[in-house]
């Protein structure tokens, strides 16, 4: 069953650095999404992205994040200086289509010393 | 503003039996879909349950089934014969489909079961 994937696992990285976390959605689907889980807190939508572009942006999704599609497969989501309160679970998502289910990939634990 | 409450932060309940976790949520609009996710120790979330709005009927999926109340705003998720590997987080979500399709988390319930 065709499935997301994310990388890595978990990500430590200073303050400050910049990291990029990737996601290769499922191969037919044109609909992808970043969301965001501060531990011990609500899934929060960060960025959906469509043909190339982002669709929409929630307020988190500020200038120090981007998301880019660099190839056929990749979707990845880019922090550029990142916060200590940037830790958290980070959780790619894509769907065949706006009204279909989102499938969710295992998440990438993002870790900010 | 859209938002889905869940208001029980932890149950718990033996093997075996039903539970029941409750959701609501606020919306003005028509057209949006429902959703409990599961998310166990391991933090993927994985799809449990979906129900769409226009539809009356509850959905049902194996022992996971939910109560809709759509006048109440209401969607209960409700596990029967609970097993063990049901012990997990379970989020209630919604998406409204005539605009922005982002899904709205609620906090979450803690569910464990024991032996």
């Amino acid at each position: 069953e065709p499935e997301v994937t994310q990388t890595p696992s978990h990500q430590v990285t200073q303050m400050g650095q910049e990291v990029i976390l990737r996601c290769v959605p499922i191969s037919n689907h044109l609909y992808f999404y970043w969301y965001r889980q501060i531990l011990g807190q609500k899934v929060e939508f960060l960025v959906s992205f469509y043909n190339n572009e982002i669709s929409e942006k929630s307020e988190i999704f500020d200038d120090q994040f981007s998301v880019e599609r660099p190839d056929g497969s990749n979707f990845t989501l880019k922090i550029r200086s990142t916060k200590l309160e940037d830790s958290a679970m980070y959780f790619c998502a894509s769907s065949e289509a706006l009204s279909n289910e989102q499938f969710f990939g295992p998440g990438t634990r993002l870790t900010v010393l | 503003a859209q938002t889905v409450t869940q208001s029980q932060p932890e149950m718990s309940v033996q093997e075996a039996e039903t539970v029941t976790l409750s959701c609501t949520y606020d919306t003005s609009e028509n057209n949006y879909y429902l959703f409990w996710y599961k998310q166990p120790p391991s933090r993927q979330m994985i799809l449990v349950i979906r129900q769409e709005a226009y539809k009356q009927q509850n959905a049902t999926e194996n022992r996971f089934s939910v109560n809709f109340q759509k006048a109440a705003k209401s969607f209960s998720l409700k596990i029967s014969d609970s097993q063990l590997g049901d012990t997990a987080m379970y989020f209630c979500a919604f998406v409204n489909m005539d605009s922005n399709y982002q899904l709205i988390w609620g906090a979450g319930t803690k569910l464990i079961i024991k032996p």
